[in-house]
């Protein structure tokens, strides 16, 4: 079955500064990579994803790029603000096949420091 | 604003005792996922039900955990009897289950305490 893993488990970074949340993923038939925000004692929320069809998709400060052949993909982060603080969950899937399952990373514990 | 619901929010129970809880997924989604969280696993995935039916149980304990799908609006998980390794908080999750799109929309979580 599909693995994913996530680095690093924890990252700290200044207000305003970029952060990268890194994952690889191990079946080369996943084509479908969301993220998820987490916020303290809440749900995980969707934020942005990426099909295997594309190597970068923005949203605003939002970033996720994907390397296929050396399977990982990436978050980033511009521009830091308090409310980013948070757990992201990188995720990896194959859709299209009847499938709907999601494998998650172990997340991300990302705290802006102001 | 149509969101996924659970309960209980919290539960606090002894060792050797039936915890039930329920997720109410959203009206028209259907695909629903049970996973359990804690500090050490992540998102761990339990169950997956597609139009009711059990598609994947491989990640639960099948000797103590029970999932199941009375109708379309209620999905349940069981454990019986429960154990403190159980403490974690339970997620419910549902999705359209249209395979181009994939997003699949978290419950606030039953938080629970087996001591």
């Amino acid at each position: 079955g599909e693995n994913v893993e996530q680095h690093p488990s924890t990252l700290s970074v200044q207000e305003g500064d970029s952060a990268v949340i890194k994952c690889t993923y191990s079946d080369s038939a996943s084509n479908y990579f969301p993220w998820y925000k987490q916020e303290l004692g809440k749900r995980p929320q969707l934020i942005i994803d990426i099909r295997s069809n594309v190597g970068e998709k923005k949203d605003q400060r939002i970033a996720v790029t994907l390397n296929k052949t050396a399977k990982h993909f990436s978050l980033h982060i511009t521009e830091t603000q308090p409310e980013d603080s948070a757990v992201y969950f990188c995720a990896a899937s194959i859709i299209g096949f009847g499938n709907e399952k999601l494998t998650f990373g172990t997340g991300t514990r990302l705290t802006i420091i102001p | 604003d149509a969101r996924v619901t659970q309960t209980p929010r919290h539960k606090v129970t002894e060792m050797g005792q039936e915890v039930t809880m329920r997720c109410q997924p959203i009206l028209g989604h259907n695909t629903v996922f049970w996973y359990r969280q804690t500090m050490m696993q992540g998102l761990e995935l339990l169950a997956y039900f597609r139009n009711r039916a059990p598609l994947d149980d491989s990640g639960m304990p099948k000797d103590r955990f029970s999932a199941e799908m009375p109708d379309a609006t209620l999905a349940t998980l069981k454990i019986q009897p429960s154990e403190p390794r159980d403490s974690a908080v339970y997620f419910c999750a549902s999705g359209l289950g249209i395979s181009s799109y994939n997003e699949q929309f978290f419950g606030p979580g039953t938080r629970l305490t087996v001591l």
